[in-house]
């Protein structure tokens, strides 16, 4: 089943405490990213990657760090995680065709619950 | 620079309602657009896409057609059921591809 793991799915943790949140994605695609979703403020893309080796920040890269070192894996890394990283995170996927193909489309994973206490 | 606007939330209707959640975007050329759902708990599932200027995308009883005119792509369905409460992003990737743009989403809640 083509899918977008994420793990872990939950996961309550302490101020300073360095976290790593899995993504992986068994669909071949190029591009991922990462995006957290709060209350009132809708998706805000973290980082994203167009392709192995290649990343970019999106609108709220503070605090984050990604690594793309596989086409499969995009990893998010909190290394000091702060109450204010207490969100709910999507991890997603999609090919990079020509725009026009129609192909485009992005496979979010189920979300990862993150409370930093 | 390329955004995407759409209708504040929540909306909410009675079952069999006709729906409409509003979404415009900014962009230059000729965008891919889409509307994703996200069911409570869950994470965001494409539901439908349009990928040039005049495309109806379509799927499960909803409808969005591509308006070049007004830069618009409005989510419609005739008649809604309790299934249907979700939240709706209108999203958007510009013809150069460079990364995805989101709505900030619309909660929708339909009363039986």
């Amino acid at each position: 089943e083509a899918q977008v793991t994420q793990n872990p799915r939950y996961l309550i943790t302490v101020t300073g405490k360095k976290l790593t949140v899995t993504c992986s994605q068994n669909m071949n695609h190029e591009y991922m990213s990462w995006y957290r979703q709060d209350p009132g403020l809708g998706l805000r893309q973290i980082y994203y990657s167009m392709n192995v080796e290649v990343t970019d920040k999106g609108d709220v890269p503070e605090g984050y760090k990604v690594s793309r070192k596989e086409k499969r894996n995009f990893p998010l890394i909190l290394e000091s995680p702060s109450p204010n990283q207490t969100s709910l995170y999507f991890c997603a996927s999609s090919p990079a065709r020509d725009r026009g193909s129609g192909a485009n489309v992005l496979t979010f994973g189920a979300g990862s619950r993150l409370t930093v206490l | 620079g390329d955004s995407v606007t759409q209708m504040e939330g929540p909306v909410t209707l009675s079952e069999e309602a006709f729906l409409t959640i509003n979404c415009t975007y900014t962009a230059t050329g000729y965008p891919s657009l889409f509307w994703y759902v996200q069911y409570p708990g869950e994470g965001l599932q494409l539901l439908l896409k349009a990928t040039k200027a005049d495309d109806k995308g379509s799927n499960k009883g909803f409808e969005a057609t591509y308006r070049k005119e007004t830069t618009s792509f409005h989510l419609e369905k005739g008649s809604v059921q309790v299934s249907d409460s979700a939240v709706y992003f209108c999203a958007l990737i510009p013809y150069n591809f460079n990364k995805f743009y989101f709505g900030s989403g619309t909660k929708l809640n339909v009363k039986p």
